[in-house]
């Protein structure tokens, strides 16, 4: 299995402020046949199913704010969040897609400081 | 617009067979690439892969549950069926079941609201 660990577990920004979320998976999930990573990342809120929030690492899926950026590739990658809003709370899952099974990275928890 | 509805019992004993229903519209298993995933999470816990059954039947389990699942479709129906044998109390939690749109690979959505089962004598 690849084992996604995220850091930290929890982040407190303030409003208007930048939010980095880190990711790493046990081994590389690129793909060298179509240079893309098979990463995605999702937005749990309380009381609710997770979001998709950006695919193949980087491609941000329709109707999410462009506030919200993925990074990285093969075994790093990162999730920002710029000019954090109150909307923003949440938390947030790395989960590779590139073999079975699926797994998903811990979580972040992030609050406003 | 897709829509996934998760259904079954909230409360099952120790060892006995859980039958979760997962209901979908907006999309069909027989259209080519469609998936449907069951994910669980555990009070205060990430998240947990637990199987997935795709168009042409093909059907994919985690290795550390595989013994205990079982998935199947009914195309007709908009039904995907997730029965789990032997459950135990460290299986308490909230299931969902999520989609894999077609043109897609498995990233996950959209997913149902979640059914919560609880493990208790």
């Amino acid at each position: 299995d690849i084992v996604m660990t995220q850091s930290p577990d929890s982040l407190a920004v303030s409003l208007g402020g930048t939010a980095t979320i880190n990711c790493k998976s046990s081994q590389s999930v690129l793909y060298s046949s179509n240079n893309k990573n098979y990463l995605a990342w999702y937005q749990q809120k309380p009381g609710q199913p997770p979001k998709l929030l950006i695919y193949w690492a980087s491609s941000r899926e329709s109707g999410v704010p462009d506030r919200f950026t993925g990074s990285g590739s093969e075994t790093d990658f990162t999730l920002t969040i710029s000019s954090l809003q109150a909307e923003d709370v949440a938390v947030y899952y790395c989960q590779q897609y590139y073999n079975f099974p699926l797994t998903f990275g811990g979580g972040t928890k992030v609050g406003i400081k | 617009q897709i829509t996934l509805k998760e259904s079954g019992p909230t409360l099952v004993k120790p060892t006995q067979t859980l039958t979760l229903t997962c209901t979908f519209s907006g999309l069909s298993l027989s259209t080519s690439g469609v998936g449907v995933s069951w994910i669980r999470q555990s009070p205060g816990k990430a998240l947990e892969w637990l199987a997935l059954i795709a168009w042409n039947d093909d059907k994919r389990y985690s290795p550390s549950l595989e013994s205990r699942l079982t998935i199947t479709k009914d195309t007709s129906k908009n039904q995907v069926v997730l029965t789990m044998t032997n459950m135990d109390p460290v299986d308490t939690g909230t299931y969902y079941c999520v989609c894999r749109r077609p043109g897609t690979n498995n990233w996950l959505d959209p997913w149902g609201q979640g059914t919560l089962v609880t493990v208790s004598s």
